[in-house]
């Protein structure tokens, strides 16, 4: 088995700060995603990386910027934060794209005033 | 570009009820289906998935798939509190780029 973590847990920013999530896995995955999920909702695309230093965009990417610098990690930058923005952020890894099993960390929530 | 909806948005039954959960999906070419729970306050987790046409059962779950009609669905038999979660659909092209749907919440009252 493997485990997914994300720092921090809870990220509170103010209004056009540039802010940073980090992402480990030690499943020796190749696939790293990050998704938003608005409360009570599905989850949307924002980065997905198919291998190290590989970047895609997602269906939500304006207003964010990843970085896999290293296979084991997957950070996600908010470039400036919207007021009133509040989401739950996931990371999650997969052995080879959407025919394989997803696998959560547990999120990042963000809170910004 | 693939388009998944989800139906109802949102359901609630009685403990011991059977419940169906609906995914309709756009691209043709998916060929790997999965269903993911989330239960609140936590990540979601994979419960199920199906490749081929027809039918799957495991305890309590069954999916059902029809690609002609671009569209799968969940059962859940004999219902429990426990069951109460979020249900994610996500199928799969053979492609790297995961499209959910955007959920059904079940609520099972005791």
């Amino acid at each position: 088995g493997g485990i997914i973590t994300q720092t921090p847990k809870f990220l509170i920013g103010q209004e056009g700060q540039k802010l940073t999530l980090k992402c480990q896995q030690n499943f020796n995955h190749d696939t790293m995603y990050w998704y938003r999920q608005d409360s009570g909702k599905g989850l949307r695309l924002i980065y997905y990386s198919i291998t190290e230093n590989d970047l895609q965009k997602g269906d939500l990417s304006e207003g964010y910027d990843a970085s896999r610098e290293k296979k084991s990690s997957f950070s996600l930058t908010v470039t400036s934060a919207q007021k009133n923005e509040m989401a739950v952020f996931l990371c999650a890894s997969s052995t080879q794209g959407n025919y394989a099993e997803q696998f959560f960390g547990p999120g990042t929530r963000l809170t910004v005033l | 570009q693939q388009n998944v909806q989800q139906s109802p948005e949102s359901l609630i039954v009685p403990e011991g009820a059977r419940t169906s959960l609906n995914c309709t999906f756009s691209d043709s070419a998916s060929q790997y289906f999965w269903w993911y729970r989330q239960h609140s306050g936590k990540a979601p987790k994979a419960l199920m998935s199906i490749f081929s046409n027809g039918e799957k059962e495991e305890g309590r779950f069954t999916i059902h798939l029809n690609k002609a009609s671009l569209h799968f669905s969940l059962h859940i038999r004999d219902s429990q509190p426990s069951d109460s979660a979020l249900y994610l659909c996500a199928p799969g092209t053979g492609g790297y780029k995961v499209v959910f749907g955007s959920g059904t919440r079940l609520l099972v009252s005791p």
